[in-house]
């Protein structure tokens, strides 16, 4: 069975650019998270999709919005680019919502704003 | 809110020996749910072991195990017959069942270990 798959691995933006992320969940898992890794910040959660439904959302400005499609494919978008989004943007998917259901990772973008 | 602490910014262990690395969380909640992931330059985050907090029995997955010390607050993993292959970022995250329809994990800021040959 394949992973998540994230794409692309890498971007180079320039502020106040825009920037789109994907991410393909392993097949039959309905729910992904979204996750921003910064060194000083550690990991921070930005959102949770479930069946194209947004659940919960993270502390991070509206510049940061997603989606989730029929297949359970999500993307990520970025508007108006500031330096401190560089970061490796993770995404997570589990079969379902239980508490118990561990994240299964992607590869991360690693987002580089100049 | 809900916080997690990794004190060991670095560790090191040789190939072979044992190596704990240390997890503290911050919570009033009586039940929630204890991870440990582990980060290695592929980028990709890989569940290591899980604690449900309402079961006294340490989990324990091959080699790696946890202390799970409730009223302390600690979670501390252990690492047996270090492998070259266990050299990585290890994080700790905490996830409540008390937060309603939220699933989102807390992280501690991760503990580099380095394996020596």
């Amino acid at each position: 069975k394949a992973g998540v798959t994230q794409t692309p691995r890498y971007l180079i933006k320039t502020r106040g650019q825009q920037v789109t992320l994907s991410c393909s969940p392993i097949s039959g898992h309905r729910s992904v998270s979204w996750y921003q890794q910064t060194p000083g910040q550690g990991l921070q959660f930005l959102f949770e999709y479930f069946s194209e439904t947004q659940r919960n959302k993270g502390n991070f400005p509206g510049r940061f919005s997603g989606r989730q499609f029929s297949n359970s494919r999500s993307e990520m978008n970025v508007s108006t680019l500031e330096l401190g989004d560089s970061a490796l943007y993770l995404c997570a998917s589990s079969p379902d919502r239980r508490l118990n259901s561990p994240l299964h990772f992607g590869n991360g973008t690693r987002l580089t704003v100049t | 809110a809900q916080t997690v602490t990794q004190s060991q910014p670095e560790m090191s262990v040789q190939e072979a020996e044992t190596v704990t690395l240390s997890c503290t969380y911050d919570t009033s909640e009586s039940d929630y749910y204890l991870f440990w992931y582990k980060q290695p330059p592929s980028r990709q985050m890989i569940l290591v072991i899980r604690q449900e907090a309402y079961k006294q029995q340490n989990a324990t997955e091959n080699r790696f195990s946890v202390n799970f010390q409730k009223a302390a607050k600690s979670f501390s993993l252990k690492i047996s017959d270090s492998q070259l292959g266990d050299a990585a970022m290890y994080f700790c995250a905490y996830r409540s069942v008390y937060a309603g329809n939220n699933r989102k994990l807390i992280w501690g800021l991760g503990t580099s270990l380095a394996v020596n040959p």
